[in-house]
């Protein structure tokens, strides 16, 4: 079958960083996405790698290994605003498939 | 605010009801979607639309059913639901729908939904 996996919780203090590891195993693979979703709101896009290597945006980070099925999004200098929920995603034929989402709680 | 709406923001209905959920995107975009997400569980994709056809059906029971009037439109109409169909149900926008390399999705805010 298809799956992503993702830690369901991370906790870390405000100013530091933290990174979020996902590993997937589908049929088919386009890239990797990330998309953050606070409580109560709608996911929004973060990042896209379909490539190997390092995608640098702001304080987020997103890296791929294709060979590793593995990847990671990366957040510097954490704000308590960025407690959210955060999913990996796949683009696999013709559907994105889902991570269940890691909720990063941020401690002041 | 993503360009994409819906409504109702919250709904709760008996399980002998029917009832529709609405979206609307306002982006221009080609593909929509209907996702299902329970709490602790990976977005669930109910059904895709691109260009008004559906092209995808993820063995949705049949009390869910979909509607695409045009390209900006979406409906989920729904009847004799059961309580584990309580959840929230996001919309989704992308520009274009199937395997190409890069196709950011849009969501709308979301229905919660009870069924009782």
């Amino acid at each position: 079958g298809q799956s992503l996996e993702q830690p369901s919780e991370v906790t870390a203090v405000e100013g530091a960083i933290v990174q979020i590891n996902c590993t997937y195993q589908t049929s088919g693979f386009y890239g990797l996405s990330w998309y953050q979703q606070h409580d109560g709101g709608a996911p929004t896009f973060l990042s896209y790698n379909a490539l190997d290597g390092l995608e640098e945006t702001g304080r987020f980070s997103s890296f791929l290994s294709r060979s590793d099925s593995y990847g990671y999004l990366l957040l510097q200098e954490l704000q308590m605003k960025d407690s959210a929920s955060y999913f990996c995603a796949v683009s696999s034929n013709y559907q994105l498939i889902w991570g269940a989402g890691t909720k990063l709680i941020i401690k002041p | 605010e993503t360009g994409v709406t819906q409504t109702p923001r919250h709904l709760v209905m008996g399980m002998t009801n029917k009832k529709s959920l609405k979206c609307e995107q306002h982006l221009g975009h080609n593909a929509m979607y209907w996702y299902k997400q329970s709490a602790k569980k990976p977005l669930e994709l109910m059904f895709v639309y691109s260009l008004e056809e559906r092209v995808e059906n993820n063995s949705v029971p049949s009390r869910f059913s979909p509607e695409c009037p045009n390209s900006s439109h979406l409906f989920l109409h729904l009847h004799t639901l059961q309580p584990e169909d309580s959840a929230l149900y996001l919309c989704a926008s992308s520009q274009e729908e199937g395997p190409t390399s890069y196709n950011e999705q849009f969501f709308g805010p979301g229905t919660r939904l009870t069924v009782l």
